[in-house]
């Protein structure tokens, strides 16, 4: 059974990187020709798509974010990872990593448990 | 982008009722419609795909329908587990786009 595990910092200073990453367990990021992916939760945006990665198709970002953002497959490790620059409060979230599945229709499965990041002084 | 929205945003209810949540897309998104249920701390779980296959191990009091901008999703008779925010997504754009959610309360 794939599981997904997100790790990484949880506070993080105003204009500073935001950098997680998540820990694919149970099946290896380099078969099916899946996309993985991030997505955050905020109270005020509710679920905001950040972007995918696949081996099959660079990566591709949420157009609101995308001059900050950056994500990146690690093989060796069977780990994917998120950076995102110059944060601010409002980058303040949830965030998780999740499968995006399929190949002609697509869905989020399954999902880490999230990892809440604070952007403060 | 694709904006989807869902009504209502909150609705209380009963168990034992029958509960239908709407969810319409901006633009035509043929099937490409997932719901989701969130309950409080945890990541959403996977409902229904491509608007009316049921994931499995979802039980079968939960159905979707629709296609095109305007879908539904119904819980045919509300148990206590239930209770929680629902969520429908789109995967016709590569830019992957959420609804604000419908949270279930217990009337």
């Amino acid at each position: 059974q794939l599981q997904l595990q997100e790790s990484g910092s949880g506070l993080v200073r105003p204009s500073q990187t935001l950098s997680l990453t998540c820990t694919v367990s149970g099946g290896s990021i380099s078969s099916g020709g899946y996309s993985w992916t991030w997505i955050r939760q905020t109270p005020g945006k509710g679920l905001e798509w950040i972007g995918y990665i696949s081996l099959s198709v660079g990566p591709q970002y949420n157009p609101s974010l995308h001059s900050r953002v950056t994500i990146s497959l690690d093989r060796s490790k069977n780990q994917f990872s998120l950076k995102v620059t110059s944060v601010t409060a409002a980058d303040t979230a949830i965030y998780y990593c999740a499968r995006d599945y399929g190949d002609y229709y697509n869905w989020f499965d399954p999902w880490g448990q999230g990892a809440l990041v604070t952007v403060s002084s | 982008d694709i904006q989807m929205t869902q009504s209502p945003s909150s609705v209380s209810a009963s168990v034992g009722d029958r509960v239908t949540i709407t969810c319409r897309a901006t633009q035509n998104i043929l099937s490409y419609l997932n719901w989701y249920q969130q309950k409080p701390g945890k990541a959403p779980q996977l409902l229904i795909y491509a608007a009316s296959s049921l994931q499995s191990g979802v039980p079968s009091r939960f159905s979707g329908s629709g296609s095109g901008t305007d879908f539904t999703l119904t819980i045919s008779s509300l148990q206590p587990e239930d209770f929680a925010t629902y969520y429908c997504q789109q995967s016709y754009s590569t830019f992957r786009t959420f609804g604000q959610g419908t949270k279930l309360e217990i009337k």
